[in-house]
């Protein structure tokens, strides 16, 4: 079945310490999201890739980074400069063009040891 | 710029009685609107969404919403209520032009037997 996944699904950091939170789908989308999503705040926009090998800043991009080297891979880091990482992290997918909605999948949740 | 407004935190309502989930939003231009559900720790499943035309969209699962244009309205209803319907809910906008998607803060809605 088409799908996004995302892993881990758990994710401890350490003060100091950068980790990376894994987004892969197969449904042959052009565009992918990470959001981040904390309680009574709705989704918050991090970065946004439209095709292979470009990305734009959301809302919220300070302190973390993308990559997007291929169409099904979008993995997300969480640097130590994002201060206050703890949230659940949710990455969705699209046709770039069109009134289709984003797919998600069942997202990460970071947390600080 | 564009906003979304779920202007209640949470809606309760007895099992078999009707239930309504508010949504106002602010769009430059043509708004796709979009309902999302989602179950704890995952991500946000599809409902329905409204692109134009009947004012009245049906959805998965027995929802449907109203679009209001004059008011700026896409609540969510449903006939009947069950307690597996107990969930967040999430508004959603994106301007016919754009390629973000503006996401309201959620409302939990929990159906009581």
């Amino acid at each position: 079945d088409g799908g996004i996944t995302q892993s881990p699904k758990y994710l401890f950091r350490k003060e100091g310490q950068n980790v990376t939170l894994s987004c892969e789908q197969n449904l042959n989308h052009d565009a992918m999201y990470w959001y981040r999503q904390d309680p009574g705040q709705g989704l918050r926009l991090i970065y946004y890739s439209q095709i292979v090998n470009d990305f734009q800043k959301g809302d919220i991009a300070e302190g973390y980074s993308v990559s997007r080297e291929k169409k099904e891979s979008f993995p997300l880091t969480v640097t130590s400069a994002q201060k206050n990482p703890t949230a659940f992290y949710l990455c969705a997918s699209r046709w770039a063009v069109g009134n289709q909605p984003q797919h998600f999948g069942d997202g990460t949740r970071l947390s600080i040891l | 710029a564009q906003s979304v407004a779920q202007p209640e935190d949470q809606v309760n309502v007895a099992e078999g009685n009707p239930l309504t989930v508010k949504c106002t939003y602010s769009v430059s231009g043509n708004p796709y609107l979009f309902w999302y559900v989602q179950y704890p720790n995952r991500g946000l499943q599809f409902l329905l969404k409204y692109i134009t035309g009947d004012n009245l969209v049906k959805g998965s699962y027995g929802f449907e919403a109203e679009f209001n244009k004059s008011q700026t309205s896409f609540h969510l209803k449903k006939p009947s209520a069950l307690v597996s319907d107990s969930a967040l809910y999430f508004c959603a906008v994106r301007d016919t032009g754009g390629f973000k998607t503006i996401f309201g803060a959620g409302t939990r809605l929990f159906v009581k037997a």
